[in-house]
């Protein structure tokens, strides 16, 4: 079963713009990961974020996580053609040591 | 280390063929995942290994569907009969302890059974 579920499907922006997307889940959760899946490859673990956390960073993204609103978001700031991917979030289910994936975000970064 | 990997990468075969998909974790890691990921039903986890030893299975949809994984270094995901709805990408991935820092995927097989 789905637990988390990205919003938007697909997001369409010009290079140097700022892209977000978000994520809700249902039960509670230890950690919310996010992962890029360029077309016709593997998905590529980006970041996590721990459940005690509010607020992560690594480069040009930026993830929160709202834990009273089961909700994250990913913002990729100064956006560029080779970010151009689907974005899946992914969280666990406390106890179980597997992560269930959200059908993802297609974004599109135009030149 | 040069990450996990699959073969082969796209596979077509005829309905009721054996089909054997194989991975190569990476060194170190002690969980294994295989994933099927199609338009519909997204990424969906089909049985994960801790330490060589299937965990859970309950996302293999059929007995028609089986996995192992004899060491450390190497599973295969195996299905026979093949039937065409069985078409998708497969993804092996792994990590260290589970969710807790992250999975490594495959570049993933390509399966189309006509």
């Amino acid at each position: 079963s789905q637990q988390g579920e990205e919003d938007p499907q697909a997001l369409s922006i010009q290079e140097g713009e700022n892209a977000t997307m978000n994520c809700s889940y249902k039960t509670s959760i230890n950690n919310l990961q996010w992962y890029r899946q360029n077309s016709g490859r593997g998905l590529v673990h980006l970041i996590l974020i721990r459940s005690n956390e509010r607020e992560k960073h690594s480069g040009r993204l930026r993830v929160t996580l709202d834990t009273s609103k089961k909700s994250s978001s990913l913002l990729i700031t100064a956006s560029r053609a080779a970010d151009t991917a689907s974005y899946f979030c992914a969280t666990d289910e406390s106890g179980y040591s597997t992560l269930t994936f959200g059908k993802g975000t297609m974004l599109l970064v135009s030149p | 280390d040069a990450g996990v990997i699959q073969s082969p990468r796209h596979e077509v075969t005829e309905m009721g063929q054996e089909v054997t998909l194989r991975c190569k974790p990476i060194s170190g890691h002690d969980y294994l995942f295989w994933y099927r990921q199609t338009m519909m039903r997204g990424l969906e986890l089909l049985i994960y290994f801790n330490n060589n030893v299937p965990i859970d299975d309950s996302g293999m949809p059929e007995d028609r569907f089986s996995a192992k994984m004899p060491n450390a270094s190497f599973s295969t995901l195996k299905i026979q009969p093949s039937e065409p709805r069985d078409s998708a990408v497969y993804f092996c991935a792994s990590s260290f302890r589970g969710w807790n820092y992250g999975y490594t995927f495959g570049s993933g097989t390509r399966l189309t059974v006509v």
